[in-house]
């Protein structure tokens, strides 16, 4: 049990150079989401998905694209990097079921997360 | 829209010492509130998760509280240790919404 495996793990980009952040899960998790983590913001989240081939915007989603085609991954997508994406992404992913059914329902495991570096 | 703060942004203590970190949160529609630590450099791990129907979770030396009238929960260490020192951060989510709302954290430092 590998729990969320994020690659890679440091990434360096020219402005305009497009990407994947790779995200992966073995817990069935049918929750999975990207946050971005900047110095005095915080953890912002860019987008989510509740399942296989739904996905959902965050606060900051633009420049970013995702998709959900298995319950496994979710690969987050840079179009074209800017200076401005540069920052350490985290992937999280939980149940979606109730505590009641399901007492490790609605606790969020993170990946260790990716540094990705625009210059 | 859930906005969720954290005071201080930094904490320094003795070895031993009990303390308390807190967490202010806006929306008193919360879901339930969660409670993480992380590392320099590292991912971040769930420690406690209170559901809004609880007062409190215990986990070990620590005791995590939510009290939705008055918007607040705070996270209690007993017997603080030096590998305690991390950066604590609170998340809630909303009744009816999927994501969290994260503080920014308190950064804690505890020296032998």
């Amino acid at each position: 049990n590998a729990g969320v495996t994020q690659t890679p793990k440091f990434q360096v980009l020219k402005t305009g150079q497009s990407m994947t952040l790779q995200c992966a899960q073995d817990m069935n998790h049918e929750y999975m989401s990207w946050y971005r983590q900047d110095p005095g913001m915080g953890l912002r989240l860019i987008h989510y998905s509740v399942g296989a081939g739904i996905t959902d915007q965050g606060e900051v989603p633009n420049g970013y694209n995702v998709s959900r085609s298995t319950t496994e991954d979710f690969p987050l997508r840079l179009l074209s990097a800017a200076p401005s994406q540069t920052s350490v992404y985290f992937c999280a992913s939980r149940l979606t079921g109730t505590p009641e059914r399901d007492s490790g329902a609605n606790v969020l495991t993170f990946g260790a997360g990716s540094r990705l570096t625009v210059l | 829209k859930q906005e969720v703060t954290q005071i201080p942004a930094a904490l320094s203590v003795p070895e031993g010492e009990n303390l308390v970190l807190n967490c202010s949160f806006t929306d008193s529609a919360i879901y339930n509130l969660q409670w993480f630590r992380q590392d320099p450099g590292k991912g971040l791990t769930s420690l406690l998760l209170i559901q809004s129907s609880q007062r409190e979770q215990t986990s070990g030396r620590l005791n995590a509280s939510l009290d939705k009238s008055s918007g607040r929960s705070t996270l209690y260490i007993a017997a603080s240790q030096p590998g305690d020192s991390a950066t604590y951060l609170c998340a809630g989510r909303n009744t009816g919404f999927q994501k969290l709302v994260f503080g920014t954290g308190t950064r804690l430092l505890v020296s032998p």
